[in-house]
């Protein structure tokens, strides 16, 4: 079976200052490891993905993703928030190249002025 | 929101009745899903389609029923039998590379509220 745990139900941070959104997972076999970001009353849209190759992983609108097999954790990072980071966002993971996602529960990013 | 369209935005839904939820994709997309999204929860899995006329049972299928008629296609009905259907529907889809399937892009999603 897989899971994805989101510990942080909501994270505040102030414009300009680093963010970090917390994502573990647990798989058996490799990983396929995904973000996705949810703005109000909206579908979800793709950030970025780990499958091979470098542990940090680089996807849209500045967001980046550091891997890390041992913790195992996939933790999304940008280092300047802006206000218009403030979503909602699911860190999903599947296995195999398989096309079953797992989500967390999503973390409510807020930024303030 | 990609090629994905959902339809319609909202839909009021009376207890005992069926309802149908559509998706339509234009990507050429080989695989589709269904996805229900409740306060709190994430994203739970209903049913997916990896080719025409063939579908899988998600987490939770009870009461939900699809079909693939088309590749472009993948339209949920939500029965009398689902006991708590209120809540917000998604749609995605994925391409498949060799044996792998890559990220899934959504549709912009299905409000149901069932009064």
């Amino acid at each position: 079976a897989q899971s994805v745990a989101q510990p942080e139900d909501q994270v505040n941070v102030a414009e300009g200052n680093p963010l970090t959104v917390k994502c573990t997972y647990s798989v058996s076999g490799n990983p396929y490891l995904f973000w996705y970001v949810q703005y109000p009353n909206r579908g979800l849209q793709f950030l970025l993905k780990y499958i091979t190759g470098d542990n940090l992983v680089k996807g849209s609108y500045g967001f980046e993703a550091e891997f890390n097999k041992s913790q195992p954790s996939f933790h999304l990072k940008k280092p300047s928030a802006l206000v218009s980071d403030s979503a909602l966002y699911f860190c999903a993971v599947s296995t195999g190249g398989g096309n079953k996602l797992t989500f967390g529960t999503g973390t409510q990013l807020k930024v303030e002025l | 929101d990609g090629g994905i369209t959902q339809s319609p935005k909202y839909l009021f839904r009376k207890e005992g009745q069926n309802v149908t939820l559509s998706c339509e994709q234009n990507l050429n997309h080989d695989a589709m899903y269904w996805y229900r999204q409740d306060p709190g929860q994430g994203l739970r899995l209903i049913y997916y389609s990896q080719i025409v006329n063939d579908f899988q049972k998600g987490d939770i299928a009870e009461g939900y029923s699809v079909s693939r008629e088309k590749k472009e296609s993948f339209p949920l009905t939500v029965t009398s039998a689902q006991k708590n259907p209120t809540a917000f529907y998604l749609c995605a889809s994925s391409t498949k590379s060799g044996s792998s399937y890559n990220e899934q892009f959504f549709g912009p999603g299905t409000r149901l509220t069932v009064l």
